[in-house]
């Protein structure tokens, strides 16, 4: 079972646009949720991360919107450019006092120059 | 800054060997230390987690005896893949976690079993 989903699996947008990679998660104990990037041959880095009491966080261009309710999140990078070409993993954390992350499938994003 | 040096970066090793790979995390100190496989077409799947002051806990489909950890400090792990068959290949990500919240990832060490 897939605790937390991630959509769509692949985007393409033209540089300049703003892409939008979606998540959710079923578990309501679930209190932290970064996001990574991860470039082809390498380890995903950590890109922006929010807390559940807050309902956004903004980071330069990437920005993340939190629905606790409807335990929804999504990270809206705009102005994208070429080098945002990544695969980008939402994650969620359950307890604060554990390194244990549970990961998303993924999201493929291509940015056209 | 934090960082998190993992090695090798790629290794092959022959079907029923095993292989070593090896994690340092610098420029912070580690409270949690976890281990990831990352395989082809899949999303990340804990290996285990160890944590200060607690036993080396594996999750469901991975076991010490496959996937025996040293640490002697948070800073330092090591993880062995014993007898290694095709459905291992993956890439092995090391994440340390500093004393707050955040995760950090090394490059990983991808195995390739022939």
């Amino acid at each position: 079972q897939q605790q937390v989903r991630q959509s769509p699996q692949s985007l393409t947008v033209w540089e300049g646009e703003t892409a939008i990679l979606n998540c959710s998660y079923e578990d309501s104990t679930f209190n932290y949720f970064p996001w990574y990037q991860q470039f082809p041959g390498e380890g995903p880095a950590l890109l922006i991360s929010i807390r559940s009491v807050s309902d956004k966080k903004e980071d330069g261009r990437f920005t993340i919107f939190f629905n606790k309710r409807e335990k929804k999140l999504s990270l809206h990078i705009t102005d994208s450019q070429p080098g945002d070409s990544a695969t980008y993993f939402c994650a969620a954390v359950m307890n604060y006092n554990q390194g244990k992350l549970i990961f998303g499938q993924g999201t493929k994003l291509s940015i056209k120059p | 800054g934090a960082l998190v040096y993992q090695y090798p970066r790629r290794t092959i090793c022959k079907s029923g060997t095993s292989m070593r790979m090896e994690c340092q995390a610098v420029g912070f100190q580690a409270t949690s230390v976890a281990w990831y496989r990352q395989s082809p077409q899949k999303t990340f799947e804990l290996i285990a987690l160890s944590t200060v002051n607690s036993a080396i806990k594996y999750e469901q489909n991975f076991t010490q005896e496959k996937f025996p950890i040293s640490h002697p400090n948070l800073s330092f792990s090591s993880m062995t893949v014993l007898n290694a068959y095709l459905e291992d290949r993956g890439l092995y990500l090391c994440g340390a976690r500093d004393w707050g919240v955040r995760q950090y990832f090394g490059p990983g060490t991808r195995l390739t079993v022939l």
